[in-house]
């Protein structure tokens, strides 16, 4: 069975400091996808990046970084420079299977604090 | 595009009252999921489905829900009769057929009082 695992419930960071947050999976299945989503206070859901379990470089969208370690099963999201915005709630989530109609599920999300 | 859209945004409800929840994907998108988000359970996916049919509802929590997805632009989530433990913020995510990007609607808070 699919498992998602976020193991800090909160962080903090110095504004303009990078932080990592961190996420570990368990799949069977040598094909599957990771996400990372951000949750503000709003209470949208921002999808920020994506990586494949058969990508062989780290996933980049701007200050956001995936941290793909296969053999370990972490796919941990490094954030450069935070911002007083990014202070949200940032799920983890797993697909098991190539393409796009897989099950998709979440991590229990970390609450990341952004000090000025 | 204007991204995956969800109605209504807020609905209150009475006990025993039935609901309906309703999304449509992104245009081009071929996979669509029902998620449910509460403070004691997160995230938690009900329904998916691709090209219109239903995958996998072993997330459904009881006979009382219900999803559909009639055509590649809609789906409907109900409840029927709604519960007070039902009130949740309800969310619909569609996804590209690479299914390397999952985008979430603005999400329908439910209370039922």
């Amino acid at each position: 069975a699919q498992k998602i695992t976020q193991t800090q419930p909160g962080m903090f960071v110095q504004e303009k400091e990078a932080v990592t947050l961190d996420c570990t999976y368990d799949t069977s299945d040598p094909s599957y996808g990771l996400f990372w989503y951000k949750q503000p206070s709003s209470g949208e859901m921002i999808f920020l990046i994506y990586q494949g379990s058969y990508d062989q470089q780290n996933a980049t969208e701007g200050r956001y970084s995936l941290n793909f370690q296969k053999a370990r099963k972490s796919a941990n999201l490094v954030i450069s420079a935070s911002q007083l915005g990014d202070s949200a709630m940032y799920f983890c989530a797993m697909r098991e299977g190539q393409g796009g109609g897989f099950k998709t599920i979440f991590g229990a999300g970390t609450r990341l604090f952004v000090k000025a | 595009d204007a991204g995956v859209i969800q109605s209504p945004r807020h609905e209150v409800t009475e006990m025993g009252q039935e609901v309906t929840l309703r999304c449509k994907p992104i245009s081009g998108h071929n996979s669509l999921f029902w998620y449910r988000q509460t403070m004691m359970r997160g995230l938690e996916l009900l329904i998916y489905f691709n090209n219109n049919v239903p995958i996998d509802d072993s997330g459904m929590p009881e006979d009382r829900f219900s999803a559909k997805m009639p055509n590649a632009s809609f789906s409907t989530l109900k409840i029927q009769p709604s519960e007070p433990r039902d009130s949740a913020v309800y969310f619909c995510a569609s996804s590209t057929p690479q299914g390397t990007e999952a985008f979430f609607g603005q999400g329908t808070r439910l209370t039922v009082v």
